[in-house]
This record gives structure tokens, sequence and C-alpha cells, in this order.
């Protein structure tokens, strides 16, 4: 069964420094997500990408945070400037492709961040 | 208001019995989907079962179920015959409308435990 991707599985960081995070979602997959988790609590939305661009973005997704989609099948999230309470599980998920309506998400297995 | 409402931080339940988790959603869109997921402690999102807001039944899927009461604005899942290994986090979420890019809406959590 296709599954979503994502590495590393752990990145540790130093505050201060930029961190990317890689996902390959599904490949016939049109809508890409990124959440986090912190401490195995709330699952938070940070942003939506669909069509190449940013669908909808929360307001964690401040002006440190970015997505790109480099080619047909990476979709990246980068951290500028990483901050201690950034530290946390950071999930990609993608679903559906045409007439989806209603498709779950489909997660990846996360990557742990680690601030320091 | 919150979108999504799980009241249960931790449930126990004895193996080979039924156990229902609460969620319970709040939305003015006519069109949404509801949806479980489970996280093991290994940390990875499953998907396990799916509601539409039209679907005049209610889900099922194996061993799940989904209690769907339109008028409570509830959907609860129901496990039964409870195994061991369904101990582990279960999220409930909800996606509103037919826009392309809407986030899914997430639960706290409630922490399923499965007693021998």
């Amino acid at each position: 069964e296709p599954e979503v991707t994502q590495t590393p599985s752990h990145q540790v960081t130093q505050m201060g420094q930029e961190v990317i995070l890689r996902c390959v979602p599904i490949s016939n997959h049109l809508y890409f997500y990124w959440y986090r988790q912190i401490l195995g609590q709330k699952v938070e939305f940070l942003v939506s990408f669909y069509n190449n661009e940013i669908s909808e973005k929360s307001e964690i997704f401040d002006d440190q945070f970015s997505v790109e989609r480099p080619d047909g099948s990476n979709f990246t999230l980068k951290i500028r400037s990483t901050k201690l309470e950034d530290s946390a599980m950071y999930f990609c998920a993608s679903r559906g492709g045409q007439g989806s309506y209603n498709s779950p998400l489909h997660f990846g297995n996360g990557t742990r961040l680690t601030v320091t | 208001a919150q979108k999504i409402t799980q009241t249960q931080p931790g449930m126990f339940v004895q193996e080979k019995e039924a156990v229902t988790l609460d969620c319970t959603y709040d939305t003015s869109d006519p069109s949404y989907g509801l949806f479980w997921y489970k996280q093991p402690s290994s940390g990875e999102m499953i998907f396990l079962i799916y509601q539409g807001s039209y679907d005049q039944q209610n889900a099922t899927e194996g061993r799940y179920s989904l209690n769907f009461q339109k008028a409570r604005k509830s959907a609860n899942l129901v496990i039964s015959a409870s195994q061991l290994g369904d101990s582990a986090m279960y999220f409930c979420a909800m996606r509103e409308g037919r826009n392309t890019g809407n986030q899914f809406y997430f639960g706290t959590g409630t922490s399923l435990t499965v007693i021998p």
C-alpha cells in the first residue's frame, strides 16, 4: 500500500538554526498538509497546500515557516530560525486525487524535532 | 468554540468488551466529514473510519463503527471485542465544506487502555 514517507525521523538542532523537514506524499495525491504534535498531545494544523500554493495556514505558521514542492514528489517544511517551542513531532499528510471530496488524511510517521 | 470536543482524556476497557469513545463537533456547514484516527505509542497516525454528513447509515469498518447522531452533533467511535493492541490514543477529526484546502480539525484525543 502506498505511504507517505518523511525524513529524517529525528532531527536535533540548535536554537536559531534553520531546519528543513522532508516529505514524499502518496504519488497520486493532490492535497498536502503539515501538522505538529507536542508531547503526544493535541494535533495542531500548520498549513495545507494545493496546486503549488498554500490553501490555508494557521496562526502558528508565521514568517519563520515556509513550504515548498520543489519537484513532482517532495514536499518540504522549512523553519528559518528555530525556537525551543518548535520542539515537536511534525507530521506530513496527503489526501485524495481527483474527485476525492472527503478522502482521509494519510500521515507519514513524523519527524521528531528537538531544538536545544 | 472548539470544532471537535473529546471529553474523555482516558478510558479503560476489559479485553473482549466493547468501548465507546465520545466525540462532539461544531459546524454550521451542511457538508462535512468526520474521521477517527488511532495513534499507538509508536507515534504513527492510522486512519480508522470515516462518516460523511449526508451518509444515511452509520459507518462500519471491521470492529470499528461510528455512532453518528447528526442532530446531537456527535460521532462516537465504538470498538467491539477490544484487543490488547487497541491500546492507543484515539483522535476524532472533522473537515468542513468542499473547498480543496480546508484543514482537518482534531480533538484532544482519548487514551484507551485495554486491560487483560
